[in-house]
């Protein structure tokens, strides 16, 4: 089944406390996205990348780190976590960037205290 | 830069009603895409439409149409016989191609709250 994998679902952690957020795609895609969902503020992106060893920041980079090694995998760093990323957070894939659909994971509540 | 309104914050309907849902943006693109999403209670982001900047023909889905204008800058979604099911958060997107103004990327309206009353 052509899925992206995000893991975990739901997350509780101390501020400063290094996490990780892993994104997996099964559909060769070129194009991944992280995502992070507030009230009010809609969808906004972190970080994308058009291909491996390509990333780029998007609107809201601060705090958070990316890499791309291989095609499918898209994990999403918060080296020193503060609670004001406390969000819903979305990974998403596509064939070809931001002009085709996207694919999303089915989120990371992540909570930082 | 792009930018994508979704002025209803929320709209209750009750079941089998018809809805609309606007959504208007701006972009000094001539070449674009626009999307729509469904996020129901459950969580999770799905994909409904893509219509590219030089198709205004209206599209329809079953119950779901889409009406595409370029001359005010709408792409507006209407649910017809509305159903318990149809209550999601809807979020319309807008993408365009690289271009002299900077790379343009994919921007979300705020959303759409919609709750279908049985």
């Amino acid at each position: 089944e052509a899925q992206v994998t995000q893991n975990p679902r739901y997350l509780i952690t101390v501020t400063g406390k290094k996490l990780t957020v892993t994104c997996s795609q099964n559909m060769n895609h070129e194009y991944m996205s992280w995502y992070r969902q507030d009230p009010g503020l809609g969808l906004r992106q972190i970080y994308y990348s058009m291909n491996v060893e390509v990333t780029d920041k998007g609107d809201v980079p601060e705090g958070y780190k990316v890499s791309r090694k291989e095609k499918r995998n898209f994990p999403l760093i918060l080296e020193s976590p503060s609670p004001n990323q406390t969000s819903l957070y979305f990974c998403a894939s596509s064939r070809q960037g931001y002009n085709s659909p996207l694919h999303f994971g089915n989120g990371t509540r992540l909570t930082v205290t | 830069a792009q930018k994508v309104t979704q002025a209803q914050t929320e709209i209750s309907v009750v079941e089998k009603e018809d809805v609309t849902l606007d959504c208007v943006y701006e972009t000094r693109d001539t070449t674009y895409y626009l999307f729509w999403y469904k996020q129901p209670p459950s969580g999770e982001l799905v994909f409904l439409i893509r219509r590219n900047s030089f198709d205004e023909q209206n599209e329809i889905s079953g119950r779901y149409s889409w009406n595409f204008q370029k001359s005010t800058s709408s792409f507006n979604f209407t649910i017809t016989a509305s159903q318990v099911v149809d209550s999601a958060v809807y979020f319309c997107a807008l993408s365009g191609l690289i271009s002299n103004f900077g790379n343009e990327k994919l921007t979300f309206g705020t959303g759409t709250r919609l709750t279908i009353i049985p």
